[in-house]
């Protein structure tokens, strides 16, 4: 199965800042990669697909890059309701993997 | 507004299966894929396999002989099967809509279950 590898595994940010997170895959998944949002006590919710488009609702600070083997989901100015931990997905093949998570926490 | 509600025991015995349903309401089960997603602690997101509502499924290979999915259209649920667990198998248990079979796009919000004697 596909490994997913998110960097760093935590990112220290103040409010407003730029965040860029990072996901590598263990071999191309082209562009069949998704970028999800999960806070303290609730589930995850899809933010990207597909590497760069946003799904419905989705902030325009929110982005999504790459291709291949290599990804990067980037906020543009974190709000408060940022701070959380996200994964990305790959859909390439089966089955779906997961990569372990990046938590962006409030410096 | 499409809504998934997990619901089953939350301690379980090693050895013995662990039931789920996932309930959906808000929307039709039909037309759409589903599928399960644990979350061990301190561990990462695991898809555990998918059913479309027609009941064509598959499993995460890891799990596959010890998984059923099956859905109920008339009931608007589906349900999950993990036979002889182990603590490993102790996870948060989320259902989802996996969108065209590609992203789970709806979740529900996971319901936390235990193998323990």
């Amino acid at each position: 199965e596909i490994v997913l590898t998110q960097s760093p595994a935590t990112l220290s940010l103040s409010p407003g800042e730029r965040a860029t997170l990072s996901c590598r895959a263990s071999e191309s998944v082209s562009s069949y990669l998704a970028w999800y949002q999960q806070k303290p006590g609730q589930s995850p919710s899809l933010l990207i697909y597909d590497a760069f488009k946003r799904a419905t609702g989705i902030p325009a600070r929110f982005s999504g890059s790459g291709s291949g083997t290599d990804f990067t989901l980037t906020i543009s100015s974190l709000e408060p309701e940022d701070f959380a931990v996200y994964y990305c997905q790959q859909r390439s093949s089966w089955p779906p993997t997961f990569g372990g998570g990046t938590k962006v926490e409030i410096k | 507004q499409m809504q998934l509600q997990e619901s089953g025991p939350g301690l379980v015995k090693p050895s013995e299966t662990l039931s789920l349903t996932c309930t959906v309401s808000g929307g039709s089960i039909s037309g759409n894929y589903w599928s399960w997603i644990r979350k061990p602690p301190g561990k990462g997101l695991e898809c555990i396999g998918y059913i479309y509502y027609t009941g064509t499924t598959n499993s995460n290979p890891s799990l596959k002989s010890r998984v059923t999915i099956s859905v109920d259209t008339s009931k608007n649920q589906l349900s999950l099967k993990l036979t002889s667990v182990i603590a490993a198998d102790t996870a948060v248990y989320y259902c989802a809509r996996y969108l065209n079979g590609r992203y789970m796009d709806v979740w529900g919000k996971g319901t936390t279950v235990t193998v323990s004697s």
